[in-house]
């Protein structure tokens, strides 16, 4: 079975001060991991996903499959970053079943200005 | 363009009572989601549909949910004789085309439906 765990609920930063999201993941094959963000009063929308290895809005995430992880970084802080993160996975390929997400549970992130 | 659209936005029920959720997934994704999100959960999968075909229900909690998608578009999630249970957001999602190939296309989300069964 495949399990997204994000350690911590609620996470307040400075601006400024750099930011790190975690998350560990189990699955028994070579999964595809995203991070997903909610924007107060917004939908769920992508933020990023291990394959395309980019930055988007300054964040960075690394897949780690040694620690089965794939922190999300940003080395400054925003007051416009502060959402709800979700980690989550999808196998890589599955063939004719479907790639649903599994999702951790989520980290508020605030942003103290 | 439109992305997804979920309708009620917002729904009441009374235990009992048999409700039904709307998705309009964007024009032409093949692929059609739909989660489940608890308070202080993240969303759990429920079902899948690739056009109209139900390729995967199999986190649909129970025989009272139901969910279809006749023509390959809009898709509904009927829940029958609710209960306090069921109270969550109901999410859909839709992507661009089939999931056969190596990796998936990106998921859109809807606003979801925030079902309340008092």
């Amino acid at each position: 079975a495949q399990r997204v765990t994000q350690p911590e609920k609620l996470l307040s930063v400075f601006k400024g001060a750099p930011v790190e999201l975690k998350c560990n993941y189990s699955y028994s094959g070579s999964p595809e991991l995203f991070w997903y963000v909610q924007y107060s009063r917004q939908r769920l929308q992508l933020l990023l996903r291990h394959i395309s290895r980019e930055s988007i809005k300054g964040f960075t995430a690394d897949l780690n499959k040694g620690e089965t992880s794939f922190h999300l970084k940003k080395p400054f802080a925003q007051e416009e970053d502060s959402a709800m993160y979700y980690c989550a996975l999808t196998p890589s390929y599955s063939g004719a079943g479907s790639y649903q997400l599994t999702f951790g549970k989520g980290t508020k992130l605030s942003v103290i200005p | 363009g439109a992305g997804v659209s979920q309708s009620p936005r917002y729904k009441v029920a009374k235990r009992g009572q048999d409700v039904a959720l709307r998705c309009d997934p964007i024009s032409g994704h093949v692929s059609l989601f739909w989660y489940q999100q608890a308070l202080g959960q993240g969303p759990e999968f429920l079902t899948y549909f690739q056009n109209e075909a139900q390729l995967d229900k199999s986190g649909l909690p129970s025989d009272r949910f139901f969910a279809e998608r006749p023509e390959g578009s809009v898709s509904t999630l009927k829940i029958q004789r609710t209960q306090q249970e069921d109270s969550a957001v109901y999410l859909c999602a839709s992507s661009h085309k089939s999931t056969s190939g190596i990796f998936q296309e990106t998921q859109y989300f809807g606003p979801g439906t925030r079902l309340l069964v008092l």
